[in-house]
């Protein structure tokens, strides 16, 4: 059965520390692997990983994908308060025309001040 | 650009009640998705449209639920009669194109207790 991983399921922090979330998946068809953030309503896009060892950056937030472990990792250096969200990975599954993507539970970050 | 609009953000009924959700998604987005997260667990997957056609409905709980997007364009999700384990909050995601990586783009989701 296909799923998606991630750890820790929650993670308490002080600013200015750096995380390091995992997530790991066992998606048939993989196509990508994509990060969201979610704070209080609608999850944000952050990053969508389709090659291994290419690093996406963008600000204090990075991300790399490693196809051959079946792995991703989401750093953030520099932590902020406003960091504070519950990150998800998600796996899109699925062949040509019709897919669907498959989501961890995520993992809750709390920065504190 | 209008994100993806979800309505009602919550909702709280009786247990044999029937609720609709409504999600308008990006304008000229063909795929559609709706999810559900229970609490404590994933979200996950309940049906994909692309355009008016259901792609795939595998995560559909029951028959109790039925989905609708007629005319390619909003899309309804009907609880019908609603039951306690039906609690969570349903998000509506929709994307562009339909044969590649495409991102997700999410509504706020609806609140759905069920009492």
């Amino acid at each position: 059965e296909d799923k998606v991983v991630q750890s820790p399921l929650s993670l308490v922090v002080h600013e200015g520390d750096t995380v390091t979330l995992n997530c790991s998946y066992e998606v048939t068809n993989f196509r990508s692997l994509l990060w969201y953030k979610q704070e209080k309503k609608a999850p944000t896009f952050l990053f969508m990983l389709t090659s291994s060892g290419i690093e996406k950056k963008s600000g204090r937030l990075s991300s790399i994908l490693d196809k051959k472990e079946l792995f991703s990792i989401l750093n953030i250096t520099a932590t902020q308060t406003g960091d504070s969200a519950v990150y998800l990975c998600a796996g899109p599954r699925g062949t040509s025309g019709t897919y669907k993507y498959i989501f961890g539970t995520g993992t809750r970050l709390k920065v504190l001040a | 650009e209008a994100g993806v609009t979800q309505f009602p953000s919550h909702s709280v009924i009786e247990k044999g009640q029937t609720v609709t959700l409504r999600c308008d998604p990006i304008s000229g987005h063909d795929n559609l998705y709706w999810y559900r997260r229970v609490m404590g667990k994933e979200i996950k997957f309940l049906l994909h449209f692309v355009k008016e056609s259901k792609q795939d409905e595998s995560g559909m709980p029951n028959n109790r639920f039925l989905a609708e997007r007629t005319g390619g364009t909003y899309s309804t999700l009907k609880v019908q009669p609603a039951e306690l384990e039906d609690s969570g909050v349903y998000f509506c995601a929709s994307s562009h194109r339909r044969a590649t990586n495409e991102k997700l783009f999410f509504g706020s989701g609806t609140q759905l207790s069920v009492l």
